[in-house]
């Protein structure tokens, strides 16, 4: 079935670094690619998205890339900051469907 | 304040005991979906709909039931609860399921 793998599962940097989370989907007819935050005791939010008809989308320090070919996608975040700290998740849509596979999450810590 | 409601937070109860978790959103969504979180599975979909009276099932949806009368408000039904449906369970919603979704903050069940 559809699969969804993240990486890495936790992931802690300097406060003032960069992270990267990286997503690989498995169904090739997949076109929407949300990434989500959640905050202990929260919902997940959703911080960017980006549809299979770009490569890239950036919104201040957060951006996302897709890379169709090698059916992956990632989270980028520069300039780290403590608020920064939480689970982020990554999913993905089929095409033509309205079911979401959700990758298992990553908890990221800014040290500071 | 647009927002996704659940309710309980917090909720203990014993197998077999019929339960419902409600969820109303106030953003006039179409779509709305039930997940639930176990750690190191991430977030799993139970059921979906795309609007009124429609409903389909997700990836896990064995021992749930669902119910749309109304555009605003998605229940979540447990029949005859059992310990393996022990979970957070998040509802979230989307103008169209073709978009990011608002999650609520989720319910908290354990089942003894």
């Amino acid at each position: 079935g559809e699969n969804v793998e993240q990486h890495p599962s936790t992931l802690s940097v300097q406060e003032g670094d960069s992270a990267v989370i990286k997503c690989t989907y498995s169904d090739s007819a997949s076109n929407y690619f949300p990434w989500y935050k959640q905050e202990l005791g929260k919902g997940p939010q959703l911080i960017i998205d980006i549809r299979s008809n770009v490569g890239e989308k950036k919104d201040q320090r957060i951006a996302v890339t897709l890379n169709k070919t090698a059916k992956h996608f990632s989270l980028h975040i520069t300039e780290t900051q403590p608020e920064d700290s939480a689970v982020y998740f990554c999913a993905a849509k089929t095409s033509g469907t309205y079911k979401y596979i959700f990758g298992t999450g990553t908890r990221l810590k800014v040290l500071a | 304040e647009a927002q996704v409601t659940q309710n309980p937070r917090y909720l203990i109860t014993v197998t077999g005991k019929k339960l419902t978790v409600t969820c109303s959103q106030n953003m006039n969504h179409e779509y709305m979906s039930w997940y639930r979180q176990d750690p190191g599975l991430g977030l799993r979909q139970i059921y979906y709909s795309m609007n009124v009276e429609v409903t389909d099932k997700g990836d896990v949806p064995e021992g749930y039931k669902v119910s749309r009368k109304e555009k605003r408000n998605f229940p979540l039904i447990l029949e005859s609860p059992s310990p393996n449906q022990t979970s957070l369970y998040f509802c979230a919603s989307s103008p169209t399921g073709f978009t990011g979704y608002t999650f609520g903050s989720g319910t908290r069940l354990t089942v003894v």
